[in-house]
């Protein structure tokens, strides 16, 4: 079965700090999507960025970017220069029918 | 942002009623999605469709059915509903499905006392 484990329920760093949030899967596919979603209090399901596991190179978004170690089943989701908008839940997704982890809470301090 | 609308927005019902959740878009997208929301699960995926007319289960298919006459609506129903049925549903579209991200609507917000 396809899983997605998000081992941080919450975090806290201060604005224009850089922060990472961690994501493993499990999966024997070996040709799929990642995703990170971000759900803000307005409870929008936003999609900050995807990943295609057939290519080496990680992601980019702006601020957002990724770190996909495809052996190690690890996609973590990088922020720079993080900013109060930034606060939210994000999610991590991966697969056909993009099974979601449990989540992780984040809140950007001033 | 995709045209994705979900109606009604809000909803309170009694056990044992009939609840109908409307998804509608005008992206024209082939894939349609209904998920739910529950602390501490994330969100799992309750129906998929493919099309007009096919559909298919997913994760936490059982007590929920779906219909889809026309591309641009994607109707999940809970015959009786049940306070186990109560949480936020979101419906998504896809443009390719499968591989391909999730654009989500605004969700819907239902209780079932």
């Amino acid at each position: 079965a396809q899983t997605v484990t998000q081992s941080q329920p919450e975090m806290s760093v201060q604005e224009a700090e850089t922060v990472t949030l961690s994501c493993t899967y499990d999966t024997s596919e070996n040709n799929y999507y990642l995703f990170w979603y971000k759900q803000p209090p307005s409870r929008q399901m936003i999609l900050v960025i995807r990943q295609e596991a057939y290519k080496q190179q990680n992601a980019t978004e702006n601020r957002f970017s990724v770190n996909f170690q495809k052996a190690a089943k690890s996609f973590s989701l990088k922020i720079s220069d993080s900013q109060l908008g930034d606060t939210a839940m994000y999610f991590c997704a991966f697969g056909d029918k993009i099974i979601f982890g449990k989540g992780t809470r984040l809140h950007i301090l001033p | 942002d995709a045209g994705i609308t979900q109606s009604p927005r809000h909803k309170v019902t009694e056990t044992g009623t009939p609840v109908t959740l409307r998804c509608h878009q005008t992206e024209n997208h082939r894939y349609m999605y209904w998920y739910r929301q529950d602390p501490g699960h994330g969100l799992r995926l309750i129906h998929y469709s493919y099309g007009v007319k096919d559909t298919d289960k997913g994760e936490v298919s059982d007590g929920y059915s779906v219909s889809r006459s026309k591309t641009e609506d994607f109707l999940l129903t809970l015959e009786s509903a049940t306070s186990s049925q109560t949480s936020v549903y979101f419906c998504a579209i896809s443009g390719q499905g499968g591989l391909y991200a999730r654009y989500f609507g605004p969700g819907t917000r239902l209780t079932v006392l």
